[in-house]
């Protein structure tokens, strides 16, 4: 079973909508969460980290589970320049790397 | 925020040959770096993390002997492949923590790899 689980997409969106993704992680010890944005062909880069209350920032909502084991990204009134692979990735505590899901696909369209 | 660089950003080599990839903290030391590998569609993948003053750390399935991985110092790390075959062709990045934490890392810009 892998660490992070995360639907591939795509997910294919009209400019202004709000879209969800989610993603489960395997290992009930990890410590810390956090979405990353890849835009093709480049490296990730973080968007937000996940905290067990729940996050916001501006747009984007982040979401923890820690009894389902479930992390969410919520982004609201897409923009165009939104449209890149979201990577769901967790950190064990001790542990100093990063387990990454395999990435959800977003292409938001005019 | 933190900087990381990589060099090359993009490499053609020969099967057979080497390739040397370099991994810089260009702002902070990283007494530890991290190795990933990504091919096509698919997520990124741990394959070793690099400790300045002693040996590197390979995940399973990742032959040490293949990937030579070298702390030289608190900025920099480098990563080896030797004697490349086309299935080693792939998008290789070095990430960094800044900090004691294992929170936050910092990516380098990659270096795409193709073996001819």
């Amino acid at each position: 079973r892998k660490e992070v689980e995360q639907d591939p997409g795509p997910f294919n969106v009209p400019e202004g909508a709000t879209v969800a993704f989610n993603c489960t992680y395997s290992n009930s010890a990890s410590q810390s969460f956090f979405w990353y944005r890849q835009d093709c062909r480049k490296e990730p880069k973080l968007l937000m980290s996940v905290y067990s209350s729940g996050n916001e920032d501006g747009r984007f909502t982040a979401q923890l589970n820690r009894a389902s084991q479930y992390i969410s990204l919520l982004i609201r009134d897409s923009k165009l320049s939104d449209s890149a692979t979201y990577l769901c990735v967790v950190n064990m505590n001790g542990a100093n790397n990063l387990f990454f899901g395999t990435g959800t696909r977003l292409t938001v369209i005019p | 925020g933190a900087v990381v660089s990589q060099h090359p950003s993009r490499v053609i080599c020969k099967s057979g040959t080497s390739v040397k990839i370099e991994c810089r903290s260009l702002d902070f030391q990283a007494t530890t770096m991290f190795w990933y590998r990504q091919f096509p569609k698919q997520s990124l993948m741990l394959m070793a993390t690099s400790n300045e003053g002693s040996k590197a750390t390979y995940e399973q399935g990742v032959e040490k002997d293949k990937f030579l991985i070298n702390h030289a110092s608190l900025t920099l790390s480098t990563l080896t492949v030797t004697s490349a075959h086309p299935e080693d062709s792939s998008f290789y990045i070095c990430s960094a923590p800044e900090g004691s934490g294992p929170y936050e890392q910092y990516f380098g810009p990659g270096t795409r790899l193709t073996v001819t």
